[in-house]
């Protein structure tokens, strides 16, 4: 079974500061990995994946995560914060086996800007 | 490409009544996923749909049931609503590997 830990369910960086958002995951296959994030009242869009191959990672909005296996991280991070990054970011994985497209989320880290 | 369609977006059930949801996947994408996501919590996966059969299941009663149709769109029906059974209902489509694409949700509060 897999299941993933968001460590901080609350975050909040100044405008122009790092992000950090911290996911680690537990799985007895290779897994596939996934950020999403949910805007208020909306679904989750996309924000980047890991299946196979280079280790980081990079997606939309600037932001990119690091696979790393010995440590069972995927952590997400943003050079500069803005303020449009507010929202609640979601750590998932999922069996990388072919005919599986269940995902496990987190529990979810919302992330406050601060001007 | 419209991607992931959901509807209704709100609706508000009585306890022990029926509701069906609705979703179109994404343009070429076979597999659609139904997902429970309560408040404050991340979602949780309730079952999927490939070639209009259920493929996989998470740990949701029988009230929860589905089915998926020739062109892919897929209904989520529950019975004997529950009060607990009040939040958002997500549905995803994917095709293999590529990533799932969620729809906006459709926000059913039992009363």
């Amino acid at each position: 079974a897999q299941s993933v830990t968001q460590l901080g369910s609350h975050v909040s960086v100044s405008e122009g500061a790092l992000v950090l958002l911290r996911c680690n995951y537990s799985s007895s296959v290779p897994p596939y990995l996934f950020w999403y994030v949910q805007y208020p009242n909306q679904g989750l869009q996309l924000l980047l994946k890991y299946t196979t191959g280079a280790t980081l990672v990079k997606g939309i909005n600037g932001f990119e995560a690091e696979f790393k296996k010995s440590e069972t991280s995927f952590h997400l991070t943003k050079p500069s914060a803005h303020m449009s990054d507010a929202a609640e970011y979601f750590c998932a994985v999922k069996r990388a086996n072919f005919g599986n497209e269940k995902l496990t989320f987190g529990t979810g880290t919302r992330l406050t800007i601060i001007p | 490409d419209a991607g992931v369609t959901q509807s209704p977006t709100h609706l508000i059930k009585t306890r022990g009544q029926q509701v069906t949801l609705r979703c179109s996947p994404k343009s070429g994408h076979d597999t659609v996923s139904w997902y429970q996501q309560a408040l404050g919590q991340g979602p949780q996966f309730i079952f999927q749909y490939y070639e209009e059969e259920e493929r996989q299941r998470g740990n949701f009663p029988d009230r929860f049931s589905g089915h998926q149709f020739p062109n892919y769109s897929s209904e989520l029906n529950v019975n004997a609503l529950l009060l607990g059974d009040s939040a958002l209902y997500l549905c995803a489509s994917s095709l293999q590997a590529v990533g799932a694409f969620f729809g906006q949700g459709t926000r059913l509060t039992v009363v």
